[in-house]
């Protein structure tokens, strides 16, 4: 267990619809970073958050907005689902002073049908 | 900008060394990393160097950063089937900046 948790660990939606992600961080992280893992695409950063503010914006689409709550979890909102968004999402969570980079949850796994 | 590639697959025998090579674009980099994920699992950090070293040995694992270059590569001594994964490299400036993964390179141990 690293620590970061994620729910849920599958996901299985209809094109169309929207679905939230949740991100609990490790404890005494301030930053939360989403990540897209597709079969053909690597790791494509999406948004950061650092104490409930947005700090860096990767390749994330309109259709797509995040939030980190006064408690440090995040969620990301995926709207209007495609075939194209079916893929891994991964959160990691970060110290401030850490050089050790992030620690990443298990992630989500999305299916768009 | 920052963009970081790595080959996509590699194949080696077990007990035989593996090398996963990267290359990376942004010279500020502070720190370089190499994470390991294995199937259904997050990334788990493996190792890290950082950009003022040149080689970095820990047990089977020793990482070389040629800065000059901007090439990092992860070395693996002999190889098991349990190191069958897909590897990536990545960049960062520590803080709370944002790390760039590569694409990751496809481990495939053969018995």
């Amino acid at each position: 267990d690293s620590g970061v948790t994620q729910t849920p660990k599958h996901l299985i939606t209809a094109t169309g619809q929207r679905v939230t992600l949740r991100c609990s961080p490790r404890s005494g992280d301030l930053s939360v970073y989403w990540y897209q893992q597709s079969l053909d695409q690597g790791l494509q950063f999406l948004i950061q958050y650092y104490n409930g503010e947005e700090r860096a914006k990767g390749n994330i689409l309109e259709r797509f907005s995040a939030q980190q709550f006064p408690d440090l979890h995040s969620e990301l909102n995926l709207s209007s689902l495609e075939l194209g968004d079916s893929a891994l999402y991964f959160c990691a969570s970060r110290r401030t002073d850490d050089i050790y980079g992030y620690t990443f949850g298990s992630g989500t796994r999305l299916t768009v049908v | 900008g920052e963009d970081v590639e790595q080959s996509l697959f590699l194949s080696v025998r077990e007990g035989d060394s593996s090398v996963i090579n990267c290359t990376y674009t942004d010279s500020s980099s502070t720190y370089l990393y190499w994470y390991k994920q294995e199937p259904g699992a997050g990334l788990q950090l493996l190792t890290y160097i950082f950009s003022n070293m040149d080689m970095k040995q820990d047990q089977r694992l020793t990482v070389l950063l040629n800065k000059k270059d901007k090439h990092l590569s992860l070395r693996i001594a002999d190889t098991q089937t349990g190191d069958s994964a897909i590897y990536f490299c990545a960049e960062g400036s520590g803080g709370y900046q944002k790390v760039t993964f590569g694409t990751g390179t496809k481990l495939q141990v053969i018995p």
